[in-house]
């Protein structure tokens, strides 16, 4: 059984719909949950950053985090074709050394495609 | 905000040559990086982390005979593919820690990545 599991899609959404993007994991270690947006040969780049339970909301973005489930969620509001790509979830476990930041587990990525 | 430039996007080389892949933080300085590797539709899994004048720290099953990792200075990683070949091919993504804003959080910004090819 994989860390993180995050059905990898593809996700075929028109445009104004609502997107809800999951992830599940198993070590309850995981402390740090991310969100990354990484379009199609480039580098992820960091949307949505959470340690504890409960909901983060940036813009129309919002991050929940249920850690007694191990279940994370990212939603996105009235979705734009910009927001097509694929979306990774990430998480890491607290360590107070600074090494530790880079073990990111990630998930496989949902691809998302957000039509007009 | 933080920005992590690498280079080269795109590497196109032949069997058995060597590659080598910099990453540069342009705006902060990074004690620490980071190496991925990405497979097409498949998430990142780290190779190594890059430490600052000291020797990289692999992660179990990445040779680091065959990828060579260089931190001379707080803003410079390299990853050097040698001897490459075809099952080498993939994404490299480059990363560097940085803190940000006033929460406190430390968190990882991305390179744009080097797609290698090995013929």
């Amino acid at each position: 059984q994989k860390e993180v599991e995050q059905d990898p899609g593809p996700l075929s959404v028109p445009e104004g719909a609502i997107v809800s993007l999951n992830c599940t994991y198993s070590n309850s270690a995981f402390q740090y949950f991310m969100w990354y947006r990484q379009y199609s040969r480039k580098g992820p780049e960091l949307l949505m950053y959470t340690y504890s339970s409960g909901n983060k909301e940036d813009g129309r973005f919002t991050a929940q985090v249920d850690k007694s489930s191990k279940y994370i969620s990212l939603f996105i509001r009235d979705s734009q074709p910009s927001d097509s790509a694929t979306y990774l979830c990430a998480m890491r476990a607290f360590n107070a050394g600074g090494t530790s930041y880079g073990k990111l587990t990630f998930g496989q990525g949902t691809i998302l495609t957000v039509h007009p | 905000g933080a920005v992590v430039s690498q280079h080269p996007s795109r590497v196109i080389c032949k069997s058995g040559t060597s590659v080598k892949i910099e990453c540069r933080s342009l705006d902060f300085q990074a004690t620490t990086m980071f190496w991925y590797r990405q497979f097409p539709k498949q998430s990142l899994m780290l190779m190594a982390t890059s430490n600052e004048g000291s020797k990289a720290t692999y992660e179990q099953g990445v040779e680091k005979d065959k990828f060579l990792i260089n931190h001379a200075s707080l803003t410079l990683s390299t990853l050097t593919v040698t001897s490459a070949h075809p099952e080498d091919s993939s994404f490299y993504i480059c990363s560097a820690r940085h803190h940000r804003g006033i929460s406190g959080a430390n968190v990882l910004t991305f390179g744009a990545g080097s797609r290698l090819t090995v013929l």
